[in-house]
């Protein structure tokens, strides 16, 4: 079974500009995490998509935004870029989202905001 | 404080000797933990993952719970260079699919 795949894998972007990735979750999960990795901060929640639902949201603004497809594939959206929106983005998914299920990494998205 | 602490290391341990990871968390309602193990540049895979008291064992590798201390151990018996690797402890609080990672702990496995 293939993995969560993530797209495009590195992003240079400046600021104000905005960006969109992707994540596709494994075969036959609905749920589909999103985090962001800095040295800093370590990993942090952004939300969570199940049937196209927002259902969990962390403690980021709201230039971060997310959204699924009927598919289960996932993007977000990070607006009016940032120096410290530089990170890498992980998704991850799981089969429902439910609690004590296993989420599955992806490679991550490595963004650089010039 | 932190809602999940790790000691940031570098852990040392000579190969063939025992690591262990401690992380502690701040949320009596956690239900679940996950060790992930994460090399430089790379994403997080999961090593173990724990919801009961006690000890559970896969392989080379022990979990520990203690939700009355509210820690949870990792140990890793017989260590190998290629444990080389930072290990996150995640806490899955009172949110589903929302987990609350430590910083990790950086893991030198010296030959």
């Amino acid at each position: 079974k293939a993995g969560v795949t993530q797209t495009p894998r590195y992003l240079i972007k400046t600021r104000g500009q905005q960006v969109t990735l992707s994540c596709s979750p494994i075969s036959g999960h609905r749920s589909v995490s999103w985090y962001q990795q800095t040295p800093g901060q370590g990993l942090q929640f952004l939300f969570e998509y199940f049937s196209e639902t927002q259902r969990n949201k962390g403690n980021f603004p709201g230039r971060f935004s997310g959204r699924q497809f009927s598919n289960s594939r996932s993007e977000m959206n990070v607006s009016t870029l940032e120096l410290g929106d530089s990170a890498l983005y992980l998704c991850a998914s799981s089969l429902a989202g439910a609690y004590q299920e296993t989420q599955y990494f992806g490679p991550g998205t490595r963004l650089l905001v010039l | 404080q932190k809602e999940v602490e790790q000691n940031s290391g570098p852990l040392s341990v000579p190969e063939g000797a025992i690591a262990s990871l401690n992380c502690t968390y701040s949320d009596r309602g956690s239900q679940s933990f996950f060790w992930y193990r994460q090399y430089s540049g790379k994403s997080p895979e999961l090593i173990m993952f724990i919801y009961s008291n006690g000890d559970k064992e896969d392989g080379r590798f022990t979990a520990q719970l203690n939700k009355a201390s509210q820690y949870v151990s990792l140990l890793i018996r017989d260590s190998q260079p290629s444990d080389s690797a930072t290990y996150l402890c995640a806490v899955e609080t009172g949110t589903a699919s929302k987990l609350t990672f430590g910083t990790g702990t950086r893991l030198q496995v010296t030959l």
